[in-house]
Formats: structure tokens, C-alpha cells, sequence
């Protein structure tokens, strides 16, 4: 069974600060990683794709991925309230000869005003 | 662009009937996913289309099952609903010209209630 590990949260920040999210895989294997945003009610809006170890940074969000360690994790700077939603982790596991997108629990941030 | 668009949005349905939901990927995609997300057991995979074929599975009855057109769009099918069929489901496109283009972008969801 290949399984993505988030912590479930919730996690709570003052608005301003750094929220850090992270995820862990069982499949060494693993080539690609994604961080995937959903308000309630709503569908996941793709934040982020990493696929190299070492950091990748998109505005205030930074991506962190170790492969060694099968680790991934984001980093949001100067948190708003508008980031308060659940972000989900996502990894492209080696299904047969396709590709499989499992994602973790989500972890659920609040960002304080 | 226009992005993945699922009809309808929203279902009503009661146990024993079937129902069957609709999702258009963004222009140019060619695979196209489908999950079902509930709060107690997350966002999970339901099956892959490529090029109308069905590529990969989930750990689902095969009371689900689903089809792809020559022009990408997708259908899945649910029959013989149960009560905890209801969820939101998912459907997700990308473009998989190469191996590398392997993000996948959402559409709404049609949320389906069963009574």
C-alpha cells in the first residue's frame, strides 16, 4: 500500500507568520510531488509541483522535497486569513505502467487576524 | 482556458438508483481522473482514462465504473447507490503529452447526496 502522511492539523498561525506543512511517502520510487489547496466546499486548486530535491519557491510559498528522507513539505510566508483552507499533499505513485495520484488527510490551516 | 467543468453540480438520489456524472477536461488534456472525496476517507482514486481506455484503478466495487469519448470528455457511472456513496466527486484532467506533464487540475465536483 503506498500512503502519503500529513498531519491532520488543525494548525493554527497568526496572520504574518510562516505556516510550515508536512508530508511524508512511503514509495522511494516517487518522482513527482504536489501541493494542492482546498477551501470548504470547494475542489483543490494546484499550489505547487516540486520533482528535484532542494527548495522551490513560488511567491510566498516555498516547496521543500528530500527524497532521501521521502519528505516534502510547504512553507507559506506572511500568512493571510485568506490562506486558512486545508492543504493536501499529493504524490505520483508507479501503478503498473501508469501513474496514480494518492493524496494525504490534508492538513487543515487557520491563519489568525 | 476554460478549466474542467463537471455537470451537473449538485444530485439527489435515493439507495437502489443510479446516476451518472459528467466531466469535460480542459481543451488539449487526454487523461482524465476521478475521485471521490468524503470527510472520513479523504480524497480518493476512483479510475484513469487515456485515449478512452481505462489506464489505471482504485480500490473501488464495481458498482463505479466510467467511460472516456474521442474528444476526451468523460462520463462515470454509479449504479445501485448506497448511502455512503454520497460524497463529492472529483474529476481531474492533464495533459500527459510527456511524462513530465503530469499535474492535474480540478473541476468543481458534483456533490451527490443519497437518500
Amino acid at each position: 500500500q503506498k500512503e502519503v502522511e500529513q498531519n491532520s492539523g488543525p494548525l493554527s498561525v497568526p496572520e504574518g507568520a510562516i505556516a510550515s506543512l508536512n508530508c511524508t511517502y512511503s514509495d522511494r520510487g516517487s518522482q513527482s510531488f504536489f501541493w494542492y489547496r482546498q477551501y470548504s466546499g470547494k475542489s483543490p486548486e494546484l499550489i505547487m509541483f516540486i520533482y528535484s530535491n532542494g527548495d522551490k519557491e513560488d511567491g510566498r510559498f516555498t516547496a521543500q522535497l528530500n527524497k532521501a528522507s521521502q519528505y516534502v513539505s510547504l512553507l507559506i510566508r506572511d500568512s493571510q486569513p485568506s490562506d486558512s483552507a486545508t492543504y493536501l499533499c499529493a504524490v505520483n505513485f508507479l501503478s503498473g505502467s501508469a501513474r496514480q495520484l494518492t493524496f494525504g488527510s490534508g492538513t487543515q490551516l487557520t491563519v489568525l487576524p | 482556458k476554460a478549466g474542467v467543468t463537471q455537470t451537473p453540480r449538485y444530485l439527489i438520489k435515493t439507495r437502489g438508483q443510479q446516476v451518472t456524472l459528467s466531466c469535460s477536461p480542459i481543451s488539449g488534456h487526454r487523461s482524465v481522473s476521478w475521485y471521490q472525496q468524503t470527510p472520513g476517507q479523504g480524497l480518493q482514486f476512483l479510475f484513469e482514462y487515456f485515449s478512452e481506455t481505462q489506464r489505471n484503478k482504485g480500490n473501488f466495487p464495481g458498482r463505479f465504473s466510467g467511460r472516456q469519448f474521442s474528444n476526451s470528455r468523460s462520463e462515470m457511472n454509479v449504479s445501485t447507490l448506497e448511502l455512503g456513496d454520497s460524497a463529492l466527486y472529483l474529476c481531474a484532467s492533464r495533459r500527459d503529452r510527456v511524462p513530465s506533464e503530469e499535474t492535474q487540475y480540478f473541476g468543481p465536483g458534483t456533490r451527490l447526496l443519497v437518500l
